[in-house]
């Protein structure tokens, strides 16, 4: 079957890093998403990754491995506004999305 | 209007009625989909649609019914609602299916009761 695996909740510090960790099995990859949802709001596209190494986009970073069947993403210089939902989400062989179930990252003060 | 609409925001349905959910975007995307989103489980792909004309089952398509009579509308049917049904319903769209990198862009979502 296919298979997301990622942390259900994460809690991180105001100007510190996080780094949010996906590993998967599935049939067919075509590449890899991070989204973020707000609580109560749609998802919104982060990051897309299709060959190995890192992608850096200002404070937001992702890396990933598809030998190991592993994606991070790095969230730097943490703000209040970071507290979110982000959902890591792979490209089957049918070119359909299939979703983890998300990370809750609470920033504190 | 910019991007993906859905309509209704909310609604409480008792079980046993019929209830569509609308959705239209004004980006000429060819692709559009539909998920659902429950607590602790990730979306769950409930029927998609590559172009205008066509559809397609997703994951968990029992109890759903789409159609695409144009570019820019898909709404989703439920034909008789059940409890199991309550969740809440987003609908996306994409440039493309065959290129990967194309993201999804999502509605504001629908949150759906069935009692």
């Amino acid at each position: 079957g296919q298979n997301i695996d990622q942390p259900t909740e994460m809690t991180a510090t105001e100007g510190a890093i996080v780094q949010i960790n996906c590993t998967y099995q599935t049939s067919g990859f075509n590449g890899l998403f991070w989204y973020q949802q707000h609580a109560g709001e749609a998802p919104t596209f982060l990051s897309y990754n299709v060959l190995d190494g890192l992608e850096e986009k200002g404070r937001f970073s992702s890396f990933l491995s598809r030998s190991k069947g592993y994606s991070y993403l790095l969230l730097k210089e943490l703000q209040m506004k970071d507290s979110a939902s982000y959902l890591c989400a792979v490209l089957d062989s049918n070119y359909q999305l299939i979703w983890g179930a998300g990370t809750k990252l609470i920033i504190k003060p | 209007i910019a991007g993906i609409t859905q309509a209704p925001t909310s609604q409480i349905l008792a079980a046993g009625r019929r209830m569509t959910l609308r959705c239209t975007q004004d980006m000429r995307h060819n692709a559009m989909y539909w998920y659902r989103q429950d607590l602790g489980l990730g979306l769950r792909l409930i029927h998609y649609s590559n172009t205008a004309g066509t559809t397609g089952k997703g994951e968990v398509p029992d109890g759903y019914s789409v159609s695409r009579a144009n570019t820019d509308d898909f709404p989703l049917t439920l034909a008789s609602a059940v409890p199991s049904q309550t969740s809440v319903y987003f609908c996306a769209s994409s440039d493309s299916t065959s290129k990967g990198s194309d993201e999804q862009f999502f509605g504001p979502g629908t949150r759906l009761t069935v009692l």
